[in-house]
C-alpha cells in the first residue's frame, strides 16, 4: 500500500525542539519531491516547506526559515523536519506530503505539534 | 507570494444539485510548460486532504467524473454537477507555481 505515516508531535515548550518524521512506503521515495504543510487548530492549510528527490534543493516558507530544516534518508524512505526555537503560533497539525502541485500528490494522516508552557 | 482567493467561503448545496466554486490568484499562474500549477484538493471531516484536479483541469486517479476543473491564467473554478453527501468537506485551491505554495481560504461545502 503507497502511504506516508508521520510521527513525532509532541506537547513542546517555547523555545524547545521537535523533530518529525515521515515513513514512506508502496512506492520509490527518492523519485519524488517532498513537502511539508501543517494547519492549525480549526484553519487552513499552510506549505511550510520542500525538498528535492536527493535532498540538495530545500525550500521555506519566511515563517520558519532559519528555525526549521528539511531532510531526508532515502535509505530509510523517510522524510523529517527538524523544529527548533518553537512558538505558540507553530501549533498545528504537521502533514507530510509527495509531490504537491502534480498528479502523484499522496497526504499523509499528520502528526500534532504543540507549543505551550 | 501569490495569493489564492476563494469564493463563496460557505455552500450549502441540496444533494443532487450542482455546485460551483471559484479561485483567483493575484498572478498568472501558467507554466512555461504549458500547464498551469493550480490544484483543487478536498480535506473531508477528520481526514488529510486529497487531491482532486491537478493542472487546473486534470481529474486525479480515481476522483468521481461528477468533478470538473477549469480556467485558466488567474482565474479558475471547480465545479460539481450533482453534489452528494460524501462531498462534504473543505475545498482548497492551491498554486504550485512558485514558493512559499500558497492555498485559499477554503469552501466548506455543505449538505441542506
Amino acid at each position: 500500500e503507497v502511504q506516508l505515516v508521520e510521527s513525532g508531535g509532541d506537547l513542546v515548550q517555547p523555545g524547545g525542539s521537535l523533530r518529525l518524521s515521515c515513513a514512506a512506503s508502496g512506492y520509490s521515495f527518492n523519485n519524488y519531491w517532498m513537502h511539508w504543510v501543517r494547519q492549525a487548530p480549526g484553519k487552513g492549510l499552510v506549505w511550510v516547506s520542500r525538498l528535492n528527490e536527493d535532498g540538495t534543493i530545500t525550500s521555506y516558507a519566511d515563517s520558519v526559515k532559519g528555525r526549521f530544516t528539511i531532510s531526508r534518508d532515502n535509505a530509510k524512505n523517510t522524510l523529517y523536519l527538524q523544529m527548533n526555537s518553537l512558538r505558540a503560533e507553530d501549533t498545528a497539525v504537521y502533514y507530510c506530503a509527495r509531490d504537491i502541485g502534480g498528479v502523484g500528490s499522496l497526504w499523509g494522516q499528520g502528526t500534532l505539534v504543540t507549543v505551550s508552557s | 507570494d501569490i495569493v489564492m482567493t476563494q469564493s463563496p467561503l460557505s455552500l450549502p448545496v441540496t444533494p443532487g444539485e450542482p455546485a460551483s466554486i471559484s479561485c483567483r490568484a493575484t498572478q498568472s499562474l501558467l507554466h512555461s510548460n504549458g500547464h498551469h500549477f493550480f490544484d483543487w484538493y478536498l480535506q473531508k471531516p477528520g481526514q488529510s486532504p486529497q487531491l482532486l484536479i491537478y493542472w487546473g483541469s486534470n481529474r486525479a486517479p480515481g476522483v468521481p467524473d461528477r468533478f470538473s476543473g477549469s480556467g485558466s491564467g488567474t482565474d479558475f473554478t471547480l465545479k460539481i454537477s450533482r453534489v452528494e453527501a460524501e462531498d462534504v468537506g473543505v475545498y482548497y485551491c492551491m498554486q504550485a507555481l512558485q514558493t512559499p505554495y500558497t492555498f485559499g481560504q477554503g469552501t466548506k461545502l455543505e449538505i441542506k
